[in-house]
């Protein structure tokens, strides 16, 4: 069965610095991962979807990348602004789960003006 | 182009009241879900469909009911509420299946109280 785990939960940063959010799952047999953004009160937004056959996925300042082998994602964001203060989240779709989302728990990153 | 949206955006109940939520997506999608959102537990999947006039269960079904009528249309119906279903509600849409290209995309949530 398909676990997910986001390590830390929470994370501060200042204005400016590049930071990387992980996801890690257990079962590598996977159909896709997704990275959502979920702001305070509301519902979440999909900001990039692998599928198993790629390595790594772009829009704007991100970046995620794919490493099935050792069952891990990784979101990179670049100059990271106070507007990317969030909950993100991964969730994975596997054959072990017939092909629903699991989710993570996410982690909470706080940009520092 | 409304994307997912949801109603009630926010509902108390009282123990053993009912209620339905409705979701309602424009973007022609075959698949629709169900979940809730709890502290500490992430996001958990109630109930899909996968067409008009379909549903299964998901990971925590009991406790509710839905219904695909229609296919712009997902249901969410809690016949006697209780207060272990005091949560956030979302509903989500994806075009493809488990098995494709499936972004899913979210509407903005119900929180739900059970006294």
């Amino acid at each position: 069965k398909q676990e997910v785990t986001q390590i830390p939960a929470a994370l501060s940063v200042p204005e400016g610095e590049n930071l990387v959010l992980n996801c890690s799952f257990t079962d590598s047999a996977i159909y896709n991962l997704q990275w959502f953004r979920q702001d305070p009160g509301k519902g979440l937004t999909s900001l990039l979807l692998i599928q198993s056959s790629q390595r790594e996925q772009t829009s704007g300042r991100l970046n995620a990348s794919l490493d099935k082998s050792s069952g891990r994602s990784t979101l990179y964001i670049a100059a990271s602004q106070p507007g990317d203060s969030a909950t993100y989240l991964c969730a994975v779709s596997s054959p072990s789960n017939t092909g629903k989302l699991i989710f993570g728990q996410g982690t909470t990153l706080q940009v520092k003006p | 182009n409304a994307g997912v949206t949801q109603t009630p955006k926010f509902r108390v109940l009282k123990t053993g009241q009912s209620m339905t939520l409705l979701c309602a997506q424009d973007m022609n999608h075959e698949y629709m879900y169900w979940y809730r959102q709890d502290p500490g537990m992430g996001l958990r999947l109630i109930h899909y469909s996968v067409g008009e006039g379909t549903t299964a269960k998901g990971e925590v079904p009991d406790g509710y009911n839905v219904s695909r009528l229609k296919k712009q249309n997902f249901l969410l119906g809690l016949e006697s509420a209780a207060p272990s279903q005091t949560s956030v509600y979302f509903c989500a849409s994806s075009y493809g299946g488990f098995t494709s290209y499936n972004e899913q995309f979210f509407g903005p949530g119900t929180r739900l109280t059970v006294l």
